[in-house]
C-alpha cells in the first residue's frame, strides 16, 4: 500500500466548473497536509497547506481535512484554464514530504 | 524576496560519468531537503539538513550519492558512476523550522 494514495486522473472539467480532488494516506499520525500545483516541465509549487479538521479556503481553492477517515481533498472553484496543471497531495511526517502521484487537471475552454 | 535557487537547470551526460548539482536555499530557511521526481510519479525524498547537518537519508540514496552543505547555507548532490535509472529531476526544497517545504526550478539529469 502506498504512503498517500490520490484519485486517478486525468480529471477534465469545464471552465467554471468546480475541480475535485481526492487524497488518502496511510500514516495516521501525520499532522500537516499540502496540496501543490506542477505545470508540465516546472516544479512542484505550493498552493495549499491545512493542519487540523476541516475546511481552509484560500480564493477559488478550499481544502478538506477528515484525520479519522485519513482523507484529505482540494476544491478548486471556477475552474480556469491556467488551472490545469497536476495536483499533488503532499503528507508530512517528522520532516519529509511523502507525495501521491498526482492528478492531472485539465480545465476544456 | 529570493526563492530556492537550483543549478545547473539542465545536465546531460554520459553513463558513468560523475554530476553535481547545487541548491541555494531561501536565506533564512535552516532546513533543506533534496527530492527525485520520476515522469509520473511525485517527488521521492533523498535526504535532508538541519543547517549544516544532515540528518537523513532514505534508502534511495544509494553510496554513489553524496550530499553537502558545509556552511548551512547553499548544498550540493553529487552523484558519481551515473546510471541510465538516475536520469530524473532533481528537486530541492527549503524551510523554516517545521514549516511549509518551498521548491526551486529542479535539476534535470538525463543520461545517454
Amino acid at each position: 500500500q502506498k504512503e498517500v494514495e490520490q484519485n486517478s486522473g486525468p480529471l477534465s472539467v469545464p471552465e467554471g466548473a468546480i475541480a475535485s480532488l481526492n487524497c488518502t494516506y496511510s500514516d495516521r499520525g501525520s499532522q500537516s497536509f499540502f496540496w501543490y500545483r506542477q505545470y508540465s516541465g516546472k516544479s512542484p509549487e505550493l498552493i495549499m497547506s491545512i493542519y487540523s479538521n476541516g475546511d481552509k479556503e484560500d480564493g477559488r481553492f478550499t481544502a478538506q481535512l477528515n484525520k479519522a477517515s485519513q482523507y484529505v481533498s482540494l476544491l478548486i472553484r471556477d475552474s480556469q484554464p491556467s488551472d490545469s496543471a497536476t495536483y499533488l497531495c503532499a503528507v508530512k511526517g517528522d520532516y519529509k514530504l511523502s507525495f501521491g502521484a498526482g492528478t492531472t487537471v485539465t480545465v476544456r475552454a | 524576496d529570493t526563492g530556492v535557487s537550483q543549478d545547473p537547470r539542465h545536465k546531460i551526460t554520459k553513463r558513468g560519468q560523475n554530476v553535481t548539482f547545487r541548491c541555494d536555499p531561501i536565506s533564512e530557511h535552516n532546513r533543506l531537503y533534496w527530492y527525485r521526481q520520476t515522469l509520473g510519479q511525485g517527488p521521492e525524498f533523498l535526504t535532508y539538513f538541519q543547517n549544516e547537518a544532515q540528518l537523513e537519508k532514505s534508502r534511495l540514496l544509494s553510496d554513489r550519492f553524496s550530499a553537502e552543505r558545509p556552511k548551512g547555507s547553499f548544498s550540493t548532490l553529487e552523484i558519481q558512476r551515473t546510471e541510465q535509472g538516475d536520469s530524473a529531476m532533481y528537486l530541492c526544497a527549503s524551510s523554516l523550522g517545521t514549516g511549509a517545504q518551498h521548491f526551486g526550478d529542479g535539476t534535470r539529469l538525463s543520461i545517454l
